[in-house]
């Protein structure tokens, strides 16, 4: 049972548009969320992250962007920039309990950004 | 400097074997982190040690067996090793006290052949 999931294996944007990639969730325990991105022979790299207190965060070109209601996560990079090419990973947690903040991962969505 | 390192980031080896994978963390964090990789990408959590001590563990064959000497090590070893066990492996670290992030390293790609 997939509790994360990234439904666009892929996308493609043009250098200075606009990225969105997105995240769907089904535990309704997760309350914590965070967004990685991985280059090709490298470990996942920490991005930004999003408590479910709040509904949306920002740091410079990242915002991520929660809708509780709907179980949906989404970053935006803007403007997208080459070197933004990667893997991008959705991962959520719940505190409390048993979960000593074990990450649930999506399965990732490959962005390219074309000059 | 290196803020979570692994050793060795390749490994081939053949069936039946036994092999350990290295983790080391100069972050000072408490908590630790086995993440494995599959040929389909997904990255899940396989163990974790908070203060040297188990406190996650996952569906995971007994032929795997972490053990962590100290807060800033993380070792992971496989007996017998399987077909199927060939992934990525990542360590990770975090400190409870802080943010929910982790930390990773860069990984051991494991072949079993």
């Amino acid at each position: 049972d997939q509790q994360v999931k990234q439904n666009s294996p892929s996308l493609s944007v043009q250098e200075g548009r606009i990225s969105i990639l997105n995240c769907d969730y089904t535990n309704s325990m997760f309350d914590y969320f965070l967004w990685y991105k991985k280059y090709p022979a490298e470990g996942p790299t920490f991005l930004i992250s999003i408590s479910s207190i709040k509904d949306k965060n920002e740091d410079g070109r990242f915002t991520v962007f929660l809708n509780k209601s709907a179980k949906h996560l989404s970053l935006h990079i803007v403007p997208s920039q080459p070197g933004d090419s990667a893997v991008y990973f959705c991962a959520a947690s719940a505190s409390g309990g048993t979960s000593y903040g074990k990450l649930t991962f999506g399965q990732g969505t490959i962005l390219t950004v074309h000059p | 400097d290196t803020a979570v390192s692994q050793t060795p980031k390749y490994l081939v080896t053949q069936m039946g074997n036994d092999k350990s994978i290295k983790c080391e963390q100069n972050l000072g964090h408490d908590t630790m982190y086995w993440y494995k990789q599959d040929s389909k990408k997904f990255l899940k959590i396989m163990f974790s040690y908070n203060n040297k001590e188990l406190i996650i563990n996952e569906t995971v064959p007994n032929r795997f067996s972490p053990k962590s000497p100290d807060k800033a090590h993380l070792n992971l070893h496989i007996n017998s090793l399987e077909l199927g066990d060939s992934a990525v492996y990542f360590c990770a670290s975090r400190q409870t006290s802080g943010g929910g992030e982790q930390y990773f390293g860069p990984g051991t790609r494991l072949t079993v052949t």
